[in-house]
């Protein structure tokens, strides 16, 4: 389809291990953003990314955090040494630039930490 | 600090009758405002938005309504119906920005 893909849906991993999850946003988004949703909580944002700038990192909660983007193509949440409490569904969304905000969600991966 | 809060966790109506999802801001840069609506299992779908110059937008089924003086908006359903059972969270920016803060969302069952 031309939506926004993530994968994996759903990733189970033990307390100390590194995970990377995926977003490839729909085909000429030049924004990307990334959101953690915890149980009973709203979207939390964790970064943006937009065309070739400097992506705006200022969400990402520890240095566990990372991500990667190439050019306007997929990109990559990385987080290193899992801690129980980064359990989670992790959102992707990408936009056109001039969108009037409207981002198109992907469905997400349901990250559980053992 | 929760600047978007959206005090209802759950609503229950029925079917045919008016739903009203409210959400209440404190930040007063904030200038546009958007709802979503999420089904289980899938990501979040744009429903509607309004800017800070109007005090009403419609689509539709769907209006939303924005008091700048009480930092309060709202989403009126109707009339309802079961397949707009799903979580709505409503989403605000300040103008310039490209950040946008979310409600933790209210769950709508419409009941048949």
């Amino acid at each position: 389809g031309a939506g926004v893909s993530q994968s994996p849906s759903n990733k189970v991993t033990e307390k100390g291990k590194d995970v990377e999850l995926r977003c490839d946003p729909i085909s000429g988004h030049t924004a990307l953003y990334w959101y953690r949703q915890r149980l009973g909580q709203g979207l939390e944002f964790l970064i943006y990314f937009q065309g070739n700038s400097a992506p705006d990192k200022s969400g990402l909660p520890s240095d566990r955090f990372s991500a990667e983007r190439t050019g306007e193509s997929v990109s990559t949440l990385t987080i290193q040494r899992t801690q129980q409490e980064d359990s989670a569904v992790y959102l992707c969304a990408s936009s056109l630039v001039d969108s009037n905000g409207i981002q198109y969600f992907g469905a997400g991966t349901r990250l559980s930490v053992l | 600090d929760q600047q978007v809060k959206q005090n209802s966790p759950s609503l229950s109506v029925q079917e045919g009758r008016i739903s009203i999802l409210n959400c209440d801001y404190t930040n007063s840069m904030f200038d546009y405002f958007l709802w979503y609506k999420k089904y289980p299992a899938e990501g979040p779908t744009f429903l509607i938005s309004i800017s800070s110059i109007k005090d009403k937008n419609e689509d539709g089924r769907f209006t939303v309504f924005l008091n700048k003086s009480a930092k309060h908006l709202s989403l009126h359903i109707v009339p309802s119906q079961p397949g707009d059972s799903a979580v709505y969270f409503c989403a605000a920016s300040a103008s310039g920005t490209y950040k946008y803060i979310f409600g933790t969302g209210t769950r709508l069952k419409v009941l048949a």
